[in-house]
């Protein structure tokens, strides 16, 4: 399995706190990703990035904001967590170039987000 | 945009017997195709991948998938089941370069292997 992480694995967490998941790989990969999962879904994706001070916006619409200051590190951060934010939030990273979309995705073992 | 479809919510097999989890997918240029296996409180396990060339891949834990272009398809594949592959499994696709980078997946599949 890929050395990718994630904590916390679950957040209980009240409405309006500000939150921030990490997620950080060991493999040295510049491309890497967030991915929005509800229990049993299909997963959509939300960031990602090429590396250092790179981010994009993925196809689902996300008000969580992400940062890529370091290679190893993208963590994801809501200002003010609600009730549908609640969901599986999963990180993972590759070894592929931008532009080049033949490499495989490794995926971290997600964090379980509850806002109530 | 691309898509994924697999038609199975959720596929039973005894153990022993061959399965098939259906993939069926949309591009609009050339299909790089992905099987990845979620265990319960799990991320995502990587199985196989079809880029090019031989159209019979081989992955992990003796899967194997066939691509069939004319089908647009991408079954995955074991001859003999186990208890332990029970599990959901997603495929996904990316396009040719030039497309957006993050994986499409489809809904899953739950299998189920009874003993």
């Amino acid at each position: 399995e890929a050395d990718i992480y994630q904590t916390p694995r679950y957040l209980v967490i009240g409405t309006g706190k500000k939150i921030t998941l990490e997620c950080s790989q060991t493999m040295g990969h510049d491309k890497m990703y967030w991915y929005q999962q509800d229990p049993g879904m299909e997963l959509h994706l939300i960031h990602y990035s090429y590396g250092v001070n790179s981010t994009e916006k993925g196809d689902l619409s996300s008000e969580s904001t992400v940062s890529r200051i370091r290679t190893e590190h993208f963590p994801l951060t809501l200002e003010s967590a609600r009730p549908s934010h609640t969901s599986q939030y999963l990180c993972a990273s590759s070894d592929g170039l931008a532009g080049v979309n033949t490499d495989t995705q490794y995926f971290g073992p997600g964090t379980r987000l509850t806002v109530l | 945009a691309q898509s994924v479809a697999q038609p199975e919510d959720q596929v039973n097999v005894a153990e022993g017997n061959p399965l098939t989890v259906k993939c069926t997918y949309s591009v609009s240029g050339n299909p790089y195709l992905f099987w990845y296996v979620q265990y319960p409180n799990r991320g995502l396990q990587f199985l196989l991948k079809y880029i090019t060339g031989d159209n019979l891949v081989k992955g992990s834990y003796g899967f194997e998938a066939e691509f069939n272009k004319s089908q647009t398809s991408f079954h995955l594949k074991k001859p003999s089941a186990l208890v332990s592959d029970s599990a959901l499994y997603f495929c996904a696709v990316r396009d040719s370069p030039g497309g957006a980078d993050g994986l499409t997946f489809g809904k899953g599949t739950h299998l189920i292997i009874q003993p």
